[in-house]
């Protein structure tokens, strides 16, 4: 089974500056894939950035980024030039693939509250 | 293209009933997820469906069942409801290889129980 932690429960930004979100996950599986989910006061969850753990690069998106770190199994999430708009809950998510077994969908952590402030 | 729609947006019902979630998929999706949010339990998957057959299941109670058309359309059905079924429940549909086509969202189906 997969477990995903994210220790911060909150976190403040100055718009316009730069917040990293932490994200730890464990599995036993050599076959995975990452992701990070924007989820607003709107409720829709939205993708942020995705990274399959067979790929040593770092996925980027724009303004979004990550730190992963195989051996350490963190995924950290690195935001630039923060926007009013990036205001929502942020959660770090870990799927199996196929040649694991995959049974279990996404397995998501508690999610972290990031506050922009103007 | 039109993103995932889950119908209703909002459910109340009483203990003991039952009720019945849609959701219809992004168009030329094939596979639809289920997951369950809570402020106690956070995010859990209940099961998914892909070309009409459950491939995955949760660790959720039998009370908690599902189907898919032939036409991806996924519903969800909670039988005996109980008060701690109140939640925010997800759909997510994907083209269906695991990962390699990420999940989206809708937008939810907010389910109290009184």
């Amino acid at each position: 089974a997969q477990t995903v932690t994210q220790s911060q429960p909150e976190m403040s930004v100055q718009e316009a500056e730069t917040v990293t979100l932490s994200c730890t996950y464990d599995t036993s599986e050599s076959d995975y894939y990452l992701f990070w989910y924007k989820q607003p006061p709107s409720r829709q969850m939205i993708l942020v950035i995705r990274q399959e753990a067979y790929k040593q690069q770092n996925a980027t998106e724009n303004r979004f980024s990550v730190n992963f770190q195989k051996a350490a199994k963190s995924f950290s999430l690195k935001i630039s030039d923060s926007q009013l708009g990036d205001a929502a809950m942020y959660f770090c998510a870990s799927l199996e693939g196929y040649s694991g077994g995959g049974a279990d969908g996404l397995t998501f952590g508690k999610g972290t509250h990031l506050i922009i402030q103007p | 293209k039109a993103g995932v729609t889950q119908t209703p947006r909002y459910l109340i019902k009483t203990r003991g009933q039952q009720v019945t979630l849609s959701c219809s998929p992004i168009s030329g999706h094939r596979s639809v997820s289920w997951y369950q949010q809570t402020p106690g339990q956070g995010l859990q998957f209940l099961f998914e469906y892909f070309s009409e057959t459950q491939r995955n299941k949760g660790n959720f109670p039998g009370r908690f069942s599902g189907r898919q058309f032939s036409n991806s359309r996924s519903e969800m059905n909670v039988s005996t409801l109980e008060l701690g079924d109140s939640a925010l429940y997800l759909c997510a549909s994907s083209l269906g290889d695991r990962g390699s086509q990420p999940q989206h969202f809708g937008d939810g189906t907010r389910l109290s129980i009184l």
